[in-house]
């Protein structure tokens, strides 16, 4: 079993559209949670980080986090075609500084 | 804040050459950097982790003698591919940290070695 599941897509959505993404993972020693955004042939943008449980909000995108279930969730509200991209999540724990990876999800929003 | 700098962004280069990326801070000191490896439709997989001053560590099956890589300094690491073969060809990303006990990672735009 790996340490982030992450559903790989691709997720079609119509313009307007409220987009939900998520993650699963095995390690209860994580505490840092990231979301990036990933363009083709581009390297990965920071969107939303969460350190322990909670939401966050900014913009069109919410991110929560549920350490009980072991559960995070990005949504992004009025969806736009210019958000077609992969999203990755990302977490690590204390006392390391490397990032585990999901698989990423690709999105792809149609006017 | 926290931009990465990678270049080149695409070079093509003849098996048994060597080939260096760079990667820098722009603004802020990163004492950290790290090197990635991306294959078509894949996620990141960690090649190695530079610290300044001090040898990098690599992750399971990187070769070293390959992969070279010189944190020279705090806001600039240099991944230097030896003896390229169209096996290596892939997308290299560098990413940074801030030092701020935050574990975010802030990634360069990427690097697309093609080996010929």
């Amino acid at each position: 079993q790996k340490e982030v599941e992450q559903d790989p897509g691709p997720l079609s959505v119509p313009e307007g559209a409220i987009v939900s993404l998520n993650c699963t993972y095995s390690n209860s020693a994580f505490q840092y949670f990231m979301w990036y955004r990933q363009y083709s042939r581009k390297g990965p943008e920071l969107l939303m980080y969460t350190y322990s449980s909670g939401n966050k909000e900014d913009g069109r995108f919410t991110a929560q986090v549920d350490k009980s279930s072991k559960y995070i969730s990005l949504f992004i509200r009025d969806s736009q075609p210019s958000d077609s991209a992969t999203y990755l999540c990302a977490m690590s724990a204390p006392n390391t500084d490397k990032l585990i990876f999901g698989t990423g999800t690709r999105l792809q929003v149609f006017p | 804040g926290a931009v990465v700098s990678q270049h080149p962004s695409w070079v093509i280069c003849k098996s048994g050459t060597s080939v260096k990326i760079e990667c820098r801070s722009l603004d802020f000191q990163a004492t950290t950097m790290f090197w990635y490896r991306q294959f078509p439709k894949q996620s990141l997989m960690l090649m190695a982790t530079s610290n300044e001053g001090s040898k990098a560590t690599y992750e399971q099956g990187v070769e070293k003698d390959k992969f070279l890589i010189n944190h020279a300094s705090l806001t600039l690491s240099t991944l230097t591919v030896t003896s390229a073969h169209p096996e290596d060809s892939s997308f290299y990303i560098c990413s940074a940290t801030t030092g701020r006990s935050t574990n975010i990672q802030y990634f360069g735009a990427g690097t697309r070695l093609s080996v010929l």
